[in-house]
């Protein structure tokens, strides 16, 4: 089925700490992985993605972890700042006829500063 | 403003009217996906166009609902027959797709809320 979770659904730290947000998905076939970020009232923007070929990839002060066998990826956030919070969304390409995605329920993060 | 637009960004309308939304993305992108976002979450999928070929049509989106892409650029998405629980916020996306899957970047535009009284 056409699947994909994400854990937590709320996660509160403190600024400076770490952050994490797992993400599963359902459809072995999937081979793109990205994240997106949601502002209160804005649209969501992608901060990073991993493809299928890879285990993890790291933008600053953001990196994605990939488990193709366990069929799960995460987020981590380092040294979280207050403009960290939002809505975060994972995604996973389906591979039916043609391609879609489908996107995670969301983590919403609040940096308590 | 070289990003998605979407027109337009708020809609009011009573149960049983249509409304009509459109979506112009960037002007490279050959793919162009809609989705309806509600409250606390993600955006679902609804369908999405390969130049003007839609390929795709969520399992959850009754007749109603349609969408065009008639010259491969901007796009419509219109709602019959609304209902209240057509309420929510509908976001355009789009991508340049290389190849076949959805392997690009999605650019959204800022959507059109609906509100259906």
């Amino acid at each position: 089925g056409e699947n994909v979770e994400q854990h937590p659904s709320t996660l509160s730290v403190q600024e400076g700490d770490s952050a994490v947000i797992k993400c599963t998905y359902s459809d072995s076939a999937s081979n793109y992985f990205p994240w997106y970020k949601q502002e209160l009232g804005k649209r969501p923007q992608l901060i990073i993605d991993i493809r299928s070929n890879v285990g993890e990839k790291k933008d600053q002060r953001i990196a994605v972890t990939l488990n193709k066998t366990a069929k799960h990826f995460s987020l981590h956030i380092t040294e979280t700042q207050p403009e960290d919070s939002a809505v975060y969304f994972c995604a996973a390409p389906l591979k039916t006829s043609y391609d879609k995605v489908i996107f995670g329920p969301g983590t919403s993060l609040s940096v308590i500063p | 403003d070289t990003g998605v637009s979407q027109d337009p960004r708020h809609k009011i309308t009573k149960r049983g009217q249509n409304v009509t939304f459109r979506c112009d993305p960037i002007s490279e992108h050959n793919r162009l996906y809609w989705y309806r976002q509600t409250l606390g979450q993600g955006p679902e999928f609804l369908t999405y166009f390969q130049n003007e070929a839609q390929l795709e049509k969520s399992r959850l989106l009754s007749d109603r609902f349609s969408a065009e892409r008639p010259k491969g650029s901007f796009s419509t998405l219109e709602i019959q027959r609304t209902e209240q629980g057509d309420s929510a916020m509908y976001l355009c996306a789009s991508s340049l797709a290389l190849g076949t899957g959805s392997r690009d970047e999605q650019f959204f535009g800022p959507g059109t809320r609906l509100t259906v009284l």
